[in-house]
């Protein structure tokens, strides 16, 4: 066990359908971060939350949007997405966001498909 | 040249043998250096931090060389239960390697 919980861990969509996923770590950070996983690519960071405050957004398109209302819980909004968004989707915290020393703890993610 | 890279493998080795892979980096301003553990439809988890002066865990060795700008990890003596993805995470920003996948055979 992790700290770091997901939900849902399977989730279907059409492209006109709006989602969203939940993260929420035990661990106490201050740091959070969602990352996209595809087949055969490395881990792609998607954004990063400190403290709340988003200070990354790596040129994500506007249809993933994210929310962090607080530091235990992140949020990744989706909405008419495309079949290529279909990826594992991958929360993670650690205890700063940029302490370059810290270890990021990962959740079990949300498998996405989108039909 | 990508940030990261690492050889995708997948390395397939008899149990009890010894394996080493390699990533390389481009950023010479790297701080930090870990290598992660991924089983097949699992999250990453941390598999042991790299530190300057190389470092042993077990069965597991890390080390860096910041000359040649790669890190890399040797495990002895395999097991099954090795198989699995190993990922590099270099931070300057925060980096993964595709990951190298390792498999082990009885």
């Amino acid at each position: 066990e992790t700290g770091v919980t997901q939900t849902p861990r399977h989730l279907v969509m059409g492209m006109t359908n709006k989602k969203s996923l939940k993260c929420e770590q035990h661990l106490g950070h201050n740091a959070m971060y969602w990352y996209k996983q595809s087949a055969k690519k490395p881990l792609e960071l998607m954004f990063v939350y400190s403290l709340e405050e988003r200070v990354e957004n790596n040129s994500v398109p506007s249809r993933f949007s994210p929310e962090c209302p607080n530091s235990s819980h992140l949020f990744l909004h989706l909405h008419t997405l495309q079949p290529e968004d279909s990826a594992l989707y991958l929360c993670a915290s650690s205890q700063e966001a940029w302490e370059l020393t810290d270890t990021q703890y990962f959740g079990p993610g949300t498998r996405l498909t989108v039909l | 040249r990508k940030e990261v890279e690492q050889d995708p493998g997948p390395f397939n080795v008899p149990e009890g043998a010894t394996v080493a892979f390699n990533c390389t980096y481009s950023n010479s301003a790297s701080q930090s250096f870990f290598w992660y553990r991924q089983d097949c439809r699992k999250e990453p988890k941390l598999l042991m931090s790299v530190y300057s002066s190389g470092n042993e865990d077990g069965r597991f060795t890390a080390q860096l060389n910041r000359a040649s700008q790669y890190i890399s990890l040797l495990i002895r003596d395999s097991k099954l239960s090795d198989s699995a993805t190993y990922l590099c995470v270099v931070k300057h920003k925060i980096i993964f390697g595709s990951g190298t996948r390792l498999s082990i055979r009885p």
